[in-house]
């Protein structure tokens, strides 16, 4: 089955630490996204990427990193830069024609203590 | 600027009819988007508009006015599985996804 996935669904993690989240897509989607939602809110994007070896910094992307080696994978690096990273981050995945529906993982919860 | 208002929280009873709406303020216009989002889950999707009109989908409807940049997603016969948030999302002129703060819909028995 086609889909995206997020490992692991929980994450926790010591102030200070770098932490990565992993996110593999296999519907062929050439653009991939990173999304950061706080309790109540709505999504905001940190990075995306539409198309290999090239990403774009979105509203927030301070305190993060990425990379986009392979068209099937996306992996965010929350830094120690990053101020407040306890978070629901998701990542989603899209073609890249005017349509532009996006496909979400489940999600994984960051925990910052 | 770009933004998207939703009304942050609504309230309605099993089996009834609520509407969701969201205005919107963007830089281009190419669709908006309605998801739904249980607690602690990834958005999925519900409907797409590009067009002025109602689209219909079963129970869900969504209809667009681009001119009163003005959007509303119908829900009818209401089930406590409905119980989620509702995100409005618009796609502007670099095709890039502009979201709603999202409603937060709450059905009662």
């Amino acid at each position: 089955d086609g889909g995206i996935t997020q490992s692991p669904k929980y994450l926790f993690r010591k102030e200070g630490q770098n932490v990565t989240l992993s996110c593999e897509q296999n519907l062929n989607h050439d653009a991939m996204y990173w999304y950061r939602q706080d309790p109540g809110q709505g999504l905001r994007l940190i990075y995306y990427s539409q198309i290999v070896n090239d990403f774009q910094k979105g509203d927030i992307a301070e305190g993060y990193s990425v990379s986009r080696e392979k068209k099937e994978s996306f992996p965010l690096t929350v830094t120690s830069a990053q101020k407040n990273p306890t978070a629901f981050y998701l990542c989603a995945s899209s073609t890249t024609t005017d349509y532009n529906e996006q496909f979400f993982g489940p999600g994984t919860r960051l925990t910052v203590l | 600027g770009q933004n998207i208002d939703q009304p942050t929280e609504m309230t309605a009873t099993e089996g009834a009819i609520v509407q969701i709406n969201c205005t919107y303020q963007t830089s281009g216009f190419n669709g908006l988007f309605w998801y739904q989002q249980h607690a602690g889950e990834a958005p999925t999707f519900l409907s797409y508009n590009v067009l002025d009109g109602l689209e219909e989908k079963g129970r869900f409807s969504s209809f667009l006015s681009r001119s009163k940049g003005y959007s509303y997603l119908l829900l009818k016969e209401l089930q406590m599985k409905d119980s989620a948030s509702y995100l409005c999302a618009v796609v502007d002129s670099n095709y890039q996804l502009i979201w709603g703060a999202g409603t937060k819909l709450i059905i009662k028995p």
